[in-house]
């Protein structure tokens, strides 16, 4: 398997723009989740779904934020309007049932100017 | 709520030398616990994980991790450093029964020295 493929893996963007990022999943894992990396809060959980359904989204700092998972291979995290607080790397990870194990794509660099 | 700890964001050994890297948790619940590593410019990777089996638990890559109930800890180690060891490490424990919703600690900077 190819793993969890992100994209796109680096974004510039000024600071109003609509942002989207997308996750393809390993086929046949029923859990995805969304994290967010910066150096001043490290690793933070925005959201996860099972099943393409969202469990908990109680991460997701705004209402600017949005993501969707219209299918089993397919997830999109949004931002708008952006703000340069945004700037991070926003990795996705997906998950077999009842592992515990996830497993990271390469991560998504945004910068917000 | 569920938490780690990660004392010491960086932590520098020589090489061939022990690798000691600590985690300590906070849970109302037997948890279940995990080390990731992140190397530059890539995803996590799970290393090792404790679900309530045996309290050592090997991991890839040499490393171990001993789970200590008395200590609230759940410390990373490997007897010998490697270059390639060089990374982020991330202590993490699970929320949910499908124990895959992680809470992370803010990670521990392993710097490796010829």
């Amino acid at each position: 398997d190819a793993g969890v493929i992100q994209s796109p893996r680096h974004e510039v963007t000024e600071m109003g723009q609509e942002v989207t990022l997308r996750c393809k999943p390993i086929s046949g894992h029923d859990y995805l989740f969304w994290y967010r990396q910066t150096m001043m809060r490290g690793l933070e959980l925005l959201i996860y779904f099972n099943n393409n359904v969202p469990i908990d989204d109680s991460g997701m700092p705004e209402d600017r934020f949005s993501a969707k998972m219209p299918n089993a291979s397919f997830s999109t995290l949004k931002i708008q309007p952006s703000e340069p607080r945004d700037s991070a790397v926003y990795f996705c990870a997906s998950s077999p049932s009842a592992t515990g194990e996830l497993f990271f794509g390469e991560g998504s660099r945004l910068t917000v100017l | 709520a569920q938490s780690v700890t990660q004392l010491g964001s960086h932590v520098s050994v020589s090489e061939g030398a022990l690798v000691l890297l600590r985690c300590n948790y906070s849970s109302s619940v037997p948890p279940y616990l995990f080390w990731y590593v992140q190397y530059p410019n890539q995803g996590l990777q799970l290393l090792l994980k404790y679900t309530s089996a045996a309290t050592l638990v090997k991991g890839i890559n040499g490393f171990e991790a001993e789970f200590k109930k008395s200590e609230t800890s759940f410390h990373l180690t490997k007897p010998s450093a490697h270059m390639s060891d060089a990374a982020e490490y991330f202590c993490a424990v699970s929320h949910n029964n499908a124990g895959n919703m992680l809470t992370f600690g803010g990670g521990t900077r392993l710097m490796v020295k010829p």
